[in-house]
């Protein structure tokens, strides 16, 4: 089974400053892929970087990069000068391969970014 | 402009009545849909995996018969939660994944309260 671990229940950064998300995350897959997504109060589901367990480099998407650390299991999103648009709820994923060719999302507990101006 | 629509957004209704709710993939087919559900200010748990034109897989725990799922075409799936409580009430959201890039798309959601 896949479980993902996020242990910050909220955070509050101060607007500008860089701020770091952990997730932690557990598989038997060899091949798997870590997804960060922002939520904000309206529900959708906004898409924010993702990472490929066998991808040598870090992902990175304009002020988002993630921090991925394979021997330690973990992926944590790095959001770089913050800005008061970055508050939400924010949530690691990861993906399971169907025989379909689907990919099947394992959410963590997210975290809830407050960013102060 | 949107990839997945999902319909209603929002949806009353009373206790014992059925709700369905559409997710339609607008931009290429889909042969996998997944339902999530989510409470307030919660996760996103997966109820089930959507696949056209064959039986849903549900997850464990999840009521095949209280969440009926139809995938009657390359484009829309349906979720209907039939004889609906107050329990009920939550946030369903759709995801469509396009295999061929990898790239998961998902719905606006629906936000059932049932009373």
């Amino acid at each position: 089974a896949q479980k993902i671990t996020q242990t910050q229940p909220g955070m509050f950064v101060q607007e500008k400053e860089a701020v770091t998300l952990d997730c932690t995350y557990d598989t038997s897959d060899q091949s798997y892929g870590l997804f960060w997504y922002k939520q904000p109060s309206s529900g959708e589901m906004i898409f924010l970087i993702y990472q490929g367990s066998y991808d040598e480099q870090n992902a990175t998407e304009g002020r988002y990069s993630l921090n991925f650390q394979k021997a330690r299991k973990s992926a944590n999103l790095v959001i770089s000068a913050s800005q008061l648009g970055d508050s939400a709820m924010y949530f690691c994923a990861i993906a399971r391969l169907l025989i379909q060719g689907a990919q099947k999302l394992v959410f963590g507990q997210g975290t809830r970014l407050t960013i102060n101006p | 402009g949107a990839v997945v629509s999902q319909h209603p957004s929002r949806v009353i209704c009373k206790s014992g009545t059925s709700v369905k709710i559409e997710c339609r993939s607008l931009d290429f087919q889909a042969t996998t849909m997944f339902w999530y559900r989510q409470f307030p200010k919660k996760s996103l748990m997966l109820m089930a995996t959507s696949n056209e034109g064959s039986k849903a897989t549900y997850e464990q725990g999840v009521e095949k018969d209280k969440f009926l799922i139809n995938h009657a075409s390359l484009t829309l799936s349906t979720l209907t939660v039939t004889s609906a409580h107050p329990e009920d009430s939550s946030f369903y959201i759709c995801s469509v994944d396009r295999a061929a890039t990898g790239e998961l798309f998902f719905g606006e959601g629906s936000r059932l309260t049932v009373l």
